[in-house]
């Protein structure tokens, strides 16, 4: 499997605006993967797409997968400081391997 | 269920010695990582079990360091002997079956002074 690479590398937003993160990847996936990592804290997966998914909705995230141009995004609407993370995608390749690979993820700041 | 479960959550430990991390992973789970994580290199995969069987060992960055997987409810990470640069937050995850979600440990913070 190979690495996400996340964009950008940090956000800072007001609470209540939506936060879009982008995430690339270089060869063909099975699926993608969202985590959620508080500081201090393990990460947390938050949502799955599929390589034949284009578009998943889980509460307030939105993820979309565009496999012709290799990248996906994660949107968070109406933000709360909760929201207040990194984020990281990751992809599990078509190769079938499981061995999933992190990038530097997105750095959020959600401001009261 | 109480989830993956990593001790200790911290460990501080000087150079030359021998540290000892643990990770019991959700029941069911086919599979287990470690990852390593530091500000300079972010999350590294180190090394992942099938069925108590090492797949990938390749992210070890070391000979000091090994892991082992006796039993489908039980792994260790061996650092022997830590050094200084060892210092990282290190987590174990474990997933269902191939391409699922992973369930990460709290991790264990570990200082090598």
């Amino acid at each position: 499997s190979q690495q996400g690479e996340e964009d950008p590398q940090a956000l800072s937003i007001q609470e209540g605006e939506n936060a879009t993160m982008n995430c690339s990847y270089k060869t063909s996936i099975n699926n993608l993967q969202w985590y959620r990592q508080n500081s201090g804290r393990g990460l947390v997966h938050l949502i799955l797409i599929r390589s034949n998914e284009r578009e998943k909705h889980s509460g307030r995230l939105r993820v979309t997968l565009d496999t012709s141009k290799k990248s996906s995004s994660l949107l968070i609407t109406a933000s709360r400081a909760a929201d207040t993370a990194s984020y990281f995608c990751a992809t599990v390749g078509g190769d079938g391997y499981n061995d999933m690979r992190f990038g530097a993820g997105t750095r959020l700041t959600v401001k009261p | 269920d109480a989830g993956v479960i990593q001790s200790p959550r911290h460990e501080v430990t000087e150079m030359g010695q021998e540290v000892t991390l643990r990770c019991k992973p959700i029941s069911g789970h086919d599979y287990l990582f470690w990852y390593r994580q530091t500000m300079m290199r972010g999350l590294e995969l180190l090394i992942y079990f099938n069925n108590n069987v090492p797949i990938d060992d390749s992210g070890m960055p070391e000979d000091r360091f090994s892991a082992k997987m006796p039993n489908a409810s039980f792994s260790t990470l061996k650092i022997q002997p830590s050094e200084p640069r060892d210092s990282a937050v290190y987590f174990c995850a474990s997933s269902l079956r191939q391409g699922n979600g992973y369930t990460f440990g709290s991790g264990t913070r570990l200082t090598v002074v």
